[in-house]
């Protein structure tokens, strides 16, 4: 089973509308979570880093909860854009030297 | 800033040859990570750097992989002997004295055939 499980694997939705990304953990000790997005043929870019004490976390229409008793993660995004078209990256530090890896999410924005 | 920079963008290989791929970290930043991504297996971490020093290599996958970092300003991955299921994406990032964000550069795309 892997140990960081991202859902849904893919998703549409049409622009303007809302959407929301779950990534969940059962790695420890807990250091930090990231959210990446990943556009097609470039690298991952951060959006979120999110600490054992930080519940939400926002960058721009981007925000990101943490609930690190259940290790469950969201990332929210309003009011999509045809450029939110991407992968989307869960990824748990532990320990402070290593990194666990979802399998991602690829969100197409329709107009 | 540049950014990462990662040579080359491409690279097609045959089968046994030796490949090496190179990244120049953000100037100033002290960690360097290289990562493999391919669509079966996703994003994976290789080995990561600290003040030039392999702190964690666990994610190399065998012996035929290897990475250096001679200095703050240069690090190279090397397959040797390449095979065709080293074919993926490779991707360096960095990141700054006790910072947790890192940066990607644009990936070298390796083919082995």
């Amino acid at each position: 089973k892997n140990q960081v499980e991202q859902s849904p694997q893919s998703l549409i939705i049409l622009e303007g509308k809302n959407c929301t990304l779950q990534c969940n953990y059962t790695v420890s000790p807990f250091s930090n979570l990231r959210w990446y997005k990943q556009d097609t043929g470039r690298g991952p870019v951060s959006l979120t880093i999110m600490t054992f004490s930080e519940n939400t976390k926002s960058n721009g229409r981007y925000t990101a909860t943490l609930d690190a008793d259940t290790k469950q993660s969201s990332l929210h995004i309003t009011a999509s854009q045809l450029s939110d078209s991407a992968s989307y990256i869960c990824v748990v530090e532990v320990n402070f030297n290593k990194f666990y890896f979802g399998s991602g999410t690829k969100l197409n924005v329709k107009p | 800033d540049a950014g990462v920079i990662q040579s080359p963008r491409h690279e097609v290989t045959e089968m046994g040859q030796e490949v090496t791929l190179r990244c120049k970290p953000i100037s100033g930043h002290n960690s360097l990570f290289w990562y493999r991504q391919t669509m079966m297996r996703g994003l994976e971490l290789l080995i990561y750097f600290n003040n030039n020093v392999p702190i964690d290599d666990s994610g190399m996958p065998e012996d035929r992989f290897s990475a250096k970092m001679p200095n703050a300003s240069f690090s190279t991955l090397k397959i040797q002997p390449s095979e065709p299921r080293d074919s993926a994406v490779y991707f360096c990032a960095s990141s700054g004295q006790g910072a947790y964000e890192q940066y990607f550069g644009p990936g070298t795309r390796l083919t082995v055939t």
